[in-house]
């Protein structure tokens, strides 16, 4: 079945410090591919996606590219502010799935920005 | 215009009792799902549904019921509360033709002593 991974966290970074946050997956078909953010006490807000191979993702200075040869997307962010400690999650819907399009997400990534 | 509604907030339950999580949402969204969040494991997808009347199962359906009668509701429910079910529940609606841009709710913290 399909699964996504993603970077053990939690990543600890001061402020305007590069971020990368590493995500694999595996799935059935071409599936579209999702960065989630979740701030505390919140839901989770969708951050970026990418719907085809070699698309390029980006929102709020995030960037992430779909590489279908590394079955990856990588989120990345070039300066980070205190207010990006969130927990980011890694997701995929793929089409060709049993469930229709719904999501299968990674474990997800805790940041923390330290001013 | 409010998203997606989840109440309650928090709630705690006893072994064996029942309830019902409320999900509403007010974009005419076709499709609804809850998922359950625990820690180190990301969201689980417990049920889904493409539209109204139409259910199905998701990754960890046991111990759980939905419904979907209209397209605006969308309502989780816990047949005999166990420990295990502790967690957070989020409900989420997407529409057809979003491109799999899923709305979340802000979640509901239950749990089960």
């Amino acid at each position: 079945g399909d699964s996504v991974t993603q970077m053990e966290g939690p990543v600890t970074l001061s402020e305007e410090a590069f971020l990368t946050i590493n995500c694999t997956y595996t799935a059935t078909g071409y599936p579209s591919l999702f960065w989630y953010v979740q701030y505390p006490g919140e839901g989770l807000q969708l951050l970026l996606k990418a719907t085809k191979a070699d698309d390029k993702g980006s929102n709020k200075g995030f960037e992430a590219t779909y590489r279908k040869e590394t079955t990856s997307f990588h989120l990345e962010k070039g300066s980070v502010q205190v207010s990006d400690s969130a927990v980011y999650f890694c997701a995929l819907s793929d089409p060709f799935s049993g469930s229709a399009r719904q999501l299968t997400f990674g474990s997800g990534t805790q940041l923390t920005v330290l001013p | 215009n409010a998203g997606v509604t989840q109440t309650p907030k928090f709630q705690v339950l006893k072994t064996g009792q029942s309830m019902t999580l409320q999900c509403a949402q007010d974009m005419n969204h076709e499709y609804m799902s809850w998922y359950r969040q625990d820690p180190g494991m990301g969201l689980r997808l417990i049920h889904y549904s493409v539209g109204a009347g139409i259910t199905d199962q998701g990754e960890v359906p046991n111990g759980y019921n939905v419904s979907r009668s209209t397209t605006e509701d969308f309502p989780l429910r816990l047949l005999s509360a166990a420990p295990s079910q502790t967690s957070v529940y989020f409900c989420a609606s997407s529409s057809r033709d979003s491109n799999y841009g899923y709305t979340f709710g802000s979640g509901t913290r239950l749990t089960v002593v």
